[in-house]
């Protein structure tokens, strides 16, 4: 069966700090990948998806980036962190047999203060 | 308007009644629909997919109208264990996002 993993499962960073969150599934290959953020009291939000290797959509302009540098590992990345990056940040796949349904890791509870 | 609009609630239920949660959607091009479940502080996870001839799983049914561009999910003889926020979910053609809305929340006392 298929799993995600995620990691740090909580993380609390000064302002201008970078950033790196690691997202890892497992048990299955050519998935899609997603980011997405949930800050308090408001919808998930996508921030990056992937279809591949190397391979990555931004959806909103922010001063956070991802990559996929191998089939099954999607990194979201900062170099220097806001007050408003801080919220729950979710990994997410998609892949055989349907590619609509996506699937959640556990999430990072990133505070920046 | 909203992309995907869902009464926020909270809806405070005893157990063993019936609860029934709409969502409604602004893309007439929505392709496909799902029903979410957030515990607090957790991850979301897939409830079920909302057909178009409307599907049951247990004690949870969900139906689609897509002339109304509406989404239901009726829950019956709730559980304490159903208390957490329930997202509607709707995704256009392949390779585009899932739009989530906010969520609505449960909450089952005894």
């Amino acid at each position: 069966s298929q799993t995600i993993h995620q990691w740090p499962a909580t993380l609390v960073q000064p302002v201008g700090s970078p950033l790196s969150l690691e997202c890892t599934v497992e048990g299955t290959s050519n998935p899609n990948l997603y980011w997405y953020r949930q800050a308090a009291g408001r919808g998930l939000q996508l921030l990056f998806y992937s279809v591949g290797i190397g391979q990555i959509s931004s959806e909103v302009p922010q001063n956070l980036s991802a990559s996929r540098p191998q089939d099954r590992q999607f990194i979201l990345s900062s170099k220097k962190l806001l007050l408003s990056d801080s919220g729950f940040y979710l990994c997410a796949w998609s892949g055989i047999p349907s590619y609509n349904e996506q699937f959640f890791g556990p999430g990072t509870r990133l505070t920046v203060l | 308007r909203k992309e995907v609009e869902q009464d926020p609630g909270p809806f405070n239920v005893p157990e063993g009644a019936t609860v029934a949660f709409n969502c409604t959607y602004s893309n007439s091009a929505s392709q496909s629909f799902f029903w979410y479940r957030q515990d607090c502080r957790k991850e979301p996870k897939l409830l079920m997919s909302v057909y178009s001839s409307g599907n049951e799983d247990g004690r949870f049914t969900a139906q689609l109208n897509r002339a109304s561009q509406y989404i239901s999910l009726l829950i019956r003889d709730s559980k304490l264990s159903d208390s957490a926020t329930y997202l509607c979910v709707v995704k256009g053609q392949a390779g585009t996002a899932l739009i989530f809305g906010k969520g609505t929340t449960l909450s089952v006392s005894s």
